[in-house]
């Protein structure tokens, strides 16, 4: 069936250091990928996203990388600063017929990032 | 601009007894989905509403769980009767309409059935 994985469940990092979390998708049809931040008694907030045209999408201190053949995602965080401590999970979703999202995002079960000051 | 917001933060109800959930999206947003959460868990749809459609409901327990959208805005999730499985978080989200857009949420509901 469809499942989107994390190979880590839990990351701690120093202060200052990159931080790389993984995601496995199995689900070969879906075209865009997200990457959430959830915080203890929060909703998961959005980082930054990724169509399956692109293999690399950056922001602010963060990356995103897409390997399709692999099927793996990976959210790359520099400069990692104790704010950056939380649950992060990937998502995936595809495209219906005529461009339209199915809209159903399909979540892992999240990677707890933690850092040490 | 506001976010979405769910009321209310916390609910602890005994077994067997009813409860509803209240969401109001962003502005603007068609499109409206319940997510439940399990503690460690990613969240998972329940349903999904396009205005006042419900376009995926295929996952929503429709012996115990119903939703409704009136007039396409706010939303509201009903349990009746709670078990206590159905202790978690649930989550609202709402989004525009269109490919690849994404769901902002809300800080969600955590329930808890004694």
């Amino acid at each position: 069936g469809e499942s989107v994985g994390l190979h880590l469940p839990t990351l701690s990092v120093q202060e200052g250091d990159n931080s790389i979390i993984n995601c496995a998708y199995s689900n070969s049809a879906s075209d865009y990928f997200i990457w959430y931040k959830q915080e203890s008694g929060k909703g998961p907030q959005f980082i930054i996203d990724i169509r399956s045209n692109m293999d690399k999408r950056q922001g602010q201190r963060v990356t995103v990388l897409l390997n399709k053949t692999v099927k793996h995602l990976s959210l790359q965080i520099a400069a990692t600063q104790p704010g950056d401590s939380a649950v992060y999970f990937c998502a995936e979703n595809r495209h219906g017929a005529g461009g339209t999202s199915y809209g159903k995002l399909t979540f892992g079960q999240g990677t707890i990032l933690t850092v040490h000051p | 601009e506001a976010g979405v917001v769910q009321s209310p933060r916390y609910k602890i109800i005994e077994k067997k007894q009813p409860v509803a959930f209240w969401c109001n999206p962003i502005s603007g947003h068609n499109t409206l989905y319940w997510y439940r959460q399990n503690l460690g868990q990613g969240p998972e749809l329940l349903i999904r509403y396009e205005n006042e459609e419900a376009v995926d409901d295929s996952q929503l327990p429709k012996d115990r769980f119903s939703a409704e959208r009136l007039k396409g805005v706010d939303s509201t999730l009903k349990i009746q009767p709670a078990e206590l499985g159905d202790s978690a978080v649930y989550l609202c989200a709402s989004s525009s309409l269109g490919p690849n857009t994404e769901a902002f949420f809300g800080q969600g509901t955590r329930l808890t059935v004694v």
